[in-house]
């Protein structure tokens, strides 16, 4: 069975750091692009960051480009996302996604993981 | 970036009612080279993730209802629940993976009538 789930979300101050992960399992991780995607509280979704299978290209939103980086490592079977200077704006729910098959659509999603920013 | 457009935003409904809702796309979706339209639907309940229903458009993910119906071609989409179980209750949202960055429509909630 797929699973995918989030830790590393909370409460932090603007213009911190913070750094969430999402441990996979059921699939071959390695063979999957991966992405993340947020939910601000009460609005939709937005795409935040992908990633291919070996990690080579990295694609971001405009909005988080120089501040967000998303890695990961296949031995872990793991996924990241490097959140610094972070916003108001930022705070969301953020759902680790797998690409299916090289498209850009998700098959699988995570749980979410929580990001407040506010002082 | 491509914007996607859905129309209701909401929609209260009865158990066993046909439902349509439409999602629009600035511009067009199918890519000639395959004749695939790059339109994905997903389904998302109160307090959890969002789950794939139709991705290509019109195509079933394993384990949904054949009651989930997606159509449409170029810019306009529909989908289309032939008769709504409680259960379907929940936000649908439309996905473009035309173009990158891929985008979402606001939503459709269905609700209770």
């Amino acid at each position: 069975e797929v699973q995918l789930v989030e830790s590393g979300g909370g409460l932090v101050q603007p213009g911190r750091s913070l750094k969430l992960s999402c441990a996979a399992s059921g699939f071959t991780f390695s063979n999957y692009g991966m992405a993340w995607v947020c939910q601000a509280p009460t609005k939709g979704l937005e795409w935040v960051a992908s990633i291919s299978t070996g990690g080579g290209n990295t694609y971001y939103r405009d909005s988080v480009k120089g501040r967000f980086t998303i890695s990961r490592d296949n031995a872990k079977n793991t996924l990241y996302l490097q959140m610094d200077s972070l916003r108001s704006e930022d705070t969301a729910t953020y759902y680790c996604a797998r690409h299916w098959a090289g498209y850009w659509y998700f098959d699988f999603w995570g749980p979410g993981t929580m990001v407040t920013v506010s002082s | 970036d491509i914007v996607m457009t859905q129309t209701p935003s909401s929609q209260a409904v009865s158990a066993g009612e046909k439902v349509t809702m439409s999602c629009k796309s600035s511009q067009s979706l199918l890519y000639s080279e395959n004749k695939k339209n790059y339109l994905a639907w997903y389904q998302q309940k109160p307090g959890q993730s969002p789950k794939l229903l139709i991705s290509w458009a019109s195509t079933r993910e394993s384990g949904v209802p054949d009651r989930f119906i997606g159509s449409g071609s170029g810019t306009d989409f529909t989908l289309t629940i032939s008769s709504v179980q409680a259960e379907d209750l929940a936000v649908y949202y439309c996905e473009q993976y035309y173009d990158t960055p891929d985008t979402f429509g606001a939503g459709t909630k269905l609700e209770l009538k």
